[in-house]
């Protein structure tokens, strides 16, 4: 079954310091998977993908099939990256995106 | 820069009337989802759609919904006759292409069964 797990439902974390939000996904054959991100009040966005490899706003993600995980790092956290994270997973045709539960992410000063 | 819009942002209705939920893509996708949020829930997948078809719909995507594309430009979620369980944040997406591509999100529309 297709499936994505974010452990965290809160995360808190002081400005300046590393941020690691967790992803890990249940997938039979080659995933597609993205990061989502909701700030308050504001839509569903994309933050980033795996298949570009860039770096949005600081952030990157790496897939690592081995462990079946694509964690959500950045190395200074700032006060603007609060907000909800969502993991996703596309299935196979392409016609879905799989959410995992979220994270919160709080960055404090 | 273009955007998904949802109509309306809350809708409140009795248990066993019927809605429908309002959102107009970015005009050059192709591909149009509807996803729901139950309150501390995650994002459910609902239905997909393309070339005025459903190309994918989830076990929640049952007989009491459908969807419809009537003039080319909105894209439309009808609730035949709700329940208490259907009270939820319903987001429209769209796509250029699959939905392993960007999918560009509405604002969402809150649904409250009374």
């Amino acid at each position: 079954a297709q499936r994505v797990t974010q452990p965290e439902k809160l995360l808190s974390v002081f400005k300046g310091a590393p941020v690691e939000l967790k992803c890990n996904y249940s997938y039979s054959g080659s995933p597609e998977l993205f990061w989502y991100v909701q700030y308050s009040r504001q839509r569903l966005q994309l933050l980033l993908r795996h298949i570009s490899r860039e770096s949005i706003k600081g952030f990157t993600a790496d897939l690592n099939k081995g462990e079946t995980s694509f964690h959500l790092k950045k190395p200074f956290a700032q006060e603007e990256d609060s907000a909800m994270y969502y993991c996703a997973l596309s299935n196979q045709a392409g016609t879905a995106l799989i959410f995992g539960k979220g994270t919160t992410l709080s960055v404090s000063s | 820069e273009p955007e998904v819009t949802q109509t309306p942002s809350h809708q409140v209705t009795q248990m066993g009337q019927e809605v429908i939920l309002r959102c107009v893509p970015i005009s050059n996708h192709l591909y149009f989802y509807w996803y729901r949020q139950i309150l501390g829930q995650k994002v459910e997948f609902l239905v997909s759609f393309y070339n005025n078809e459903i190309s994918e719909k989830s076990e929640i995507f049952d007989d009491q919904f459908s969807v419809e594309r009537p003039d080319g430009s909105n894209f439309t979620l009808k609730i035949r006759s709700t329940k208490l369980e259907d009270s939820a944040m319903y987001f429209c997406a769209s796509s250029e292409r699959q939905a392993n591509t960007e999918a560009f999100f509405g604002q969402g529309t809150r649904l409250t069964v009374v």
